[in-house]
């Protein structure tokens, strides 16, 4: 079951703002938001847990609405640093096992 | 944060033979490994998820015999890429959790870019 990301890709001047959208059809046990760049493993960035809760870091935030259906990642006077692509995650229980399945990705692109 | 260790970096294999790929945590136990496989500008796909001492979930359409996971002990699991063909080429990607809790964030192995020739 994998969320739906949008946009797929972003064009930013450096100290723009972005905001990624991520969303499912169904309430979400959690949603994580990863960042990779182009060749690297992608890097945690945060987790959400609870319907409204929001949360950063420096320039960096995100929330989980109360349904637990959506999720933005907001991206705040972008910096060059962080331009590559912003995956959302979830995690499924299935059969005992644990699943954590992304979106399709974000493309974020900052320009000087 | 912890540091999850993957090697090779890149391997580049004859059409037939197979390749093992290794992922460590360096830094603490992972109770559970999710193993993903990335084409090109695409997004990350969830191969199988294995946890220590049993055997490995495999999704949907990811051939067990063809790549085989083993997770035998709490800092390694691996990734065997058996009687490699063209089309298996790809980056994959292992990732570790600490605790078999749905909660917690999973740490990224730095990927292995598979070359078959």
């Amino acid at each position: 079951q994998q969320p739906v990301q949008s946009p797929q890709a972003v064009i930013l001047r450096e100290g723009e703002d972005a905001v990624i959208n991520c969303s499912s059809s169904k309430a979400l046990y959690s949603v994580h938001w990863y960042r990779q760049k182009h060749g690297e493993a992608p890097v945690f960035l945060m987790i959400l847990l609870k319907g409204g809760e929001q949360k950063g870091h420096d320039k960096i935030s995100a929330s989980f609405n109360e349904k637990k259906q959506q999720s933005s990642l907001y991206l705040t006077a972008s910096q060059l640093s962080y331009s590559g692509t912003y995956f959302c995650g979830t995690e499924h229980l299935l059969q005992g096992a644990q699943k954590l399945v992304f979106g399709q990705g974000t493309r974020l692109t900052i320009n000087p | 944060g912890a540091v999850v260790s993957q090697h090779p970096s890149w391997v580049i294999c004859k059409s037939g033979t197979s390749v093992k790929i290794e992922c460590r945590s360096l830094d603490f136990q992972a109770t559970t490994m999710f193993w993903y496989r990335q084409f090109p500008k695409q997004s990350l796909m969830l191969m199988a998820t294995s946890n220590e001492g049993s055997k490995a979930t495999y999704e949907q359409g990811v051939e067990k015999d063809k790549f085989l996971i083993n997770h035998a002990s709490l800092t390694l699991s691996t990734l065997t890429v058996t009687s490699a063909h063209p089309e298996d080429s790809s980056f994959y990607i292992c990732s570790a959790k600490a605790y078999r809790g749905m909660n917690t964030e999973a740490f990224f192995g730095q990927g292995t870019r598979l070359t078959v020739v």
